[in-house]
């Protein structure tokens, strides 16, 4: 199984600034399947990232994803007051399907 | 807008079969362009993939389920379903159903629309 490492943990910032979370895979995973969710409190995930680098339908272009091979990561340039919420990296080409144990965003 | 709707008890108790539905509104399960699947979250904790299947039946599970879960489809109602069977205190989470759809490439992407949720407690 593909364990998928969130780092930090948490992180608390402001509105406005930029903020980027990583995650590591145990194994390597194509960029083509591992993607980023946000997630609300009593709501369910939301794509935001799939393909590591591609946009989800309606997701802003403060949202952006890199990475390849082992280590991926999600950037938000500029954090607006609605980005505070959980976010899960999720890969889909090794099974079965894994997810990361998230990182929260806090606001400070 | 395609939709999907969680359904089922909310309480199960210890050794018994948790069963949903979940119903597919906006759009037709039978398409061969997607995949419908189970995902669930306990308390506090991240989220689990159970597995998915297709208009046809195919089928893909999770290895931790340990065969314990079937999931199943009915076209004719535009759903489809998850039993678990077994059920302990480790199975109570928030069950979502959600749409897996393919690349242009064919191969597979990953799960786009996803249900509100719901929430199984398995206690006596």
């Amino acid at each position: 199984e593909t364990v998928l490492t969130q780092s930090p943990g948490t992180l608390s910032l402001s509105p406005g600034e930029r903020v980027t979370l990583s995650c590591r895979a145990s194994q390597s995973v194509s960029s083509s399947y591992f993607a980023w969710y946000q997630q609300k409190p009593g709501q369910a995930p939301r794509l935001l990232i799939y393909g590591a680098s591609s946009r989800a339908t309606g997701i802003p272009d403060r949202f952006s994803g890199s990475g390849s091979g082992a280590d991926f990561t999600l950037t938000i340039s500029r954090l607006e007051p609605e980005d505070f919420a959980v976010y899960y990296c999720q890969q889909y080409d090794n099974s079965p399907i894994t997810f990361g144990q998230g990182t929260r965003l806090e606001i400070k | 807008q395609l939709q999907l709707q969680e359904s089922g008890p909310g309480l199960v108790k210890p050794s018994e079969t948790l069963s949903l539905t979940c119903t597919v509104s906006g759009g037709s399960i039978s398409s061969s362009s997607y995949y419908w699947g189970w995902i669930r979250q306990p308390p506090g904790k991240g989220l689990e993939w159970i597995g998915h299947i297709n208009y046809s039946g195919t089928t893909f599970y999770n290895p931790s389920l340990k065969s314990r879960g079937i999931i199943s489809v009915d076209t004719s109602k535009n759903q489809f379903s998850l039993k678990l069977n077994s059920v302990t205190a480790a199975d109570t989470a928030v069950y979502y159903c959600a749409r897996r759809w393919f690349y242009d490439s064919g191969s597979w992407a990953t799960f786009d629309y996803w249900g509100h949720g719901t929430l199984v407690t398995v206690s006596s």
